[in-house]
């Protein structure tokens, strides 16, 4: 049973650390997506990936976020510095293709005091 | 960006047939999507059309959409308890993703 995988599943920081939250598409997929949930924005994409390279990531704030693939396997998102405003749930997922279905993995609850 | 909008909430009965509406502004969409999630959980893929299509059907599942009133429909038949959640349509627009807010489905025994 293929699922995307998410680590850690909650975290906790201080506002001004360093967060990197990471994600394991499925195997074979080769988009894959980063969306932040709040419950006052709702779901929001930050960016997302076509065969590793970045294809859109306009919904991320370039100042602080960055999102990255090193291989097939593996996409983080790192905020630095971390601010509560950042605190949320954050879903990584993976598709075959763009247009279609995209599989969510668990998300990621971070909050930042 | 593209607006997309559904009501926050619905109640039925079970055994009754659910139908939550959404709406969408760009009429340019070539995707949308239905998705379901529970309670701590990830959004989980329901099903999806084509913009050319006007209908799918998928097990308890049907899919209508209005393309010239930018309306999309997902209807439960058999409604069950374990339908209870929430269920977001989204629209995709070139390489654009847009969720709507989400409706709360509950689903009285």
């Amino acid at each position: 049973d293929a699922r995307v995988t998410q680590t850690p599943r909650d975290k906790v920081t201080e506002m001004g650390q360093e967060v990197t939250m990471r994600c394991q598409p499925i195997l074979g997929h080769n988009t894959v997506f980063w969306y932040r949930q709040t419950m006052m924005q709702g779901l929001e994409l930050l960016a997302y990936f076509r065969n590793r390279a970045p294809l859109d990531d306009s919904g991320m704030p370039k100042d602080r976020f960055s999102a990255e693939m090193p291989d097939a396997t593996l996409a983080t998102l790192k905020i630095q510095p971390s601010e509560p405003r950042d605190s949320a749930v954050y879903f990584c997922a993976s598709g075959p293709g763009v247009g279609g279905e995209q599989y969510f993995g668990p998300g990621t609850r971070l909050t930042v005091t | 960006g593209e607006d997309v909008e559904q009501s926050l909430f619905l109640s039925v009965r079970e055994g009754d047939s659910s139908v939550i509406n959404c709406t969408y502004t760009d009429s340019s969409s070539t995707y949308l999507y239905w998705y379901k999630q529970e309670p701590g959980a990830g959004l989980q893929l329901l099903t999806y059309i084509f913009s050319n299509m006007d209908m799918k059907q998928d097990q308890r599942l049907t899919v209508l959409l209005n393309k010239k009133d930018k309306h999309l429909s997902l209807r439960i038949a058999d409604t069950q308890t374990g339908d209870s959640a929430i269920y977001f349509c989204a629209a995709q627009t070139g390489n654009q993703f847009y969720f709507g807010t989400g409706t709360s489905l509950t689903v009285i025994p």
